[in-house]
């Protein structure tokens, strides 16, 4: 079945600094989306990729879908406190149902 | 985006007891997913609530644990049956709206089994 992986699990950053999320799949995907879940809330979607190739920014955050449609990643420039919490991507393939990643928990101390 | 509500928001519950779980959303969407989030883990689908016929469970998850509801296009249970600790997680529903792939979440069930 499919298997979405992500890297790093944890990531520990200074106010300021970039981060980056990566996510793999073992299958080509029709489409994958990111969340963020604040700590001790529910998953909030953030953007749905579609196109191979496609890069799609919002304010500080730069995603980008590769052009097999297996992989993506979440960039955020120059870190801010309000960042923290967990990135999850998730997977779409033939069906509605998602795959999530493991996610990778972001830290960001001042 | 659609706004999607959840009850009870937290419930402790004695072994061998079970609790359902509530879903309303707020306009008509297409697909309804129930997923599990163990403690600091990520999400777990369980199964995709199916208006009107029986819900289709992933590979781990049966009816006769987690029996589940549609009975319209807008809300569905999802019931834990004969809990026991290891079943203490986060119960999340979740929906897409008509003609498009995004799925928003519910704020989620916080389950604990003694």
């Amino acid at each position: 079945g499919q298997q979405v992986m992500q890297i790093p699990q944890y990531q520990h950053v200074q106010e300021g600094e970039d981060f980056t999320t990566y996510c793999n799949s073992s299958t080509t995907l029709s489409n994958i989306q990111w969340y963020k879940q604040r700590p001790g809330g529910h998953p909030v979607f953030l953007i749905q990729l579609v196109k191979s190739g496609e890069v799609k920014k919002q304010k500080r955050l730069t995603f980008q879908f590769g052009e097999a449609k297996k992989n993506s990643s979440l960039h955020i420039t120059a870190t801010q406190t309000t960042d923290v919490g967990t990135y999850f991507c998730a997977g779409q393939g033939s069906g509605y149902a998602l795959n999530f990643g493991k996610g990778t928990s972001l830290l960001v101390t001042p | 985006s659609a706004v999607i509500s959840q009850k009870p928001s937290r419930d402790i519950c004695q072994r061998g007891t079970s609790l359902t779980i509530q879903c309303q959303v707020d306009s008509q969407v297409t697909m309804m997913f129930w997923y599990r989030q163990q403690p600091g883990q990520s999400l777990t689908l369980i199964a995709t609530a199916n208006q009107g016929s029986e819900a289709t469970y992933e590979s781990g998850f049966v009816i006769d644990k987690f029996p589940i509801s549609r009975p319209n296009l807008t809300f569905s249970t999802l019931t834990v049956s004969n809990m026991s600790p290891e079943d203490s997680s986060i119960y999340l529903c979740s929906a897409n709206r008509v003609s498009t792939d995004t799925q928003y979440f519910g704020p989620g069930t916080r389950l604990t089994v003694l």
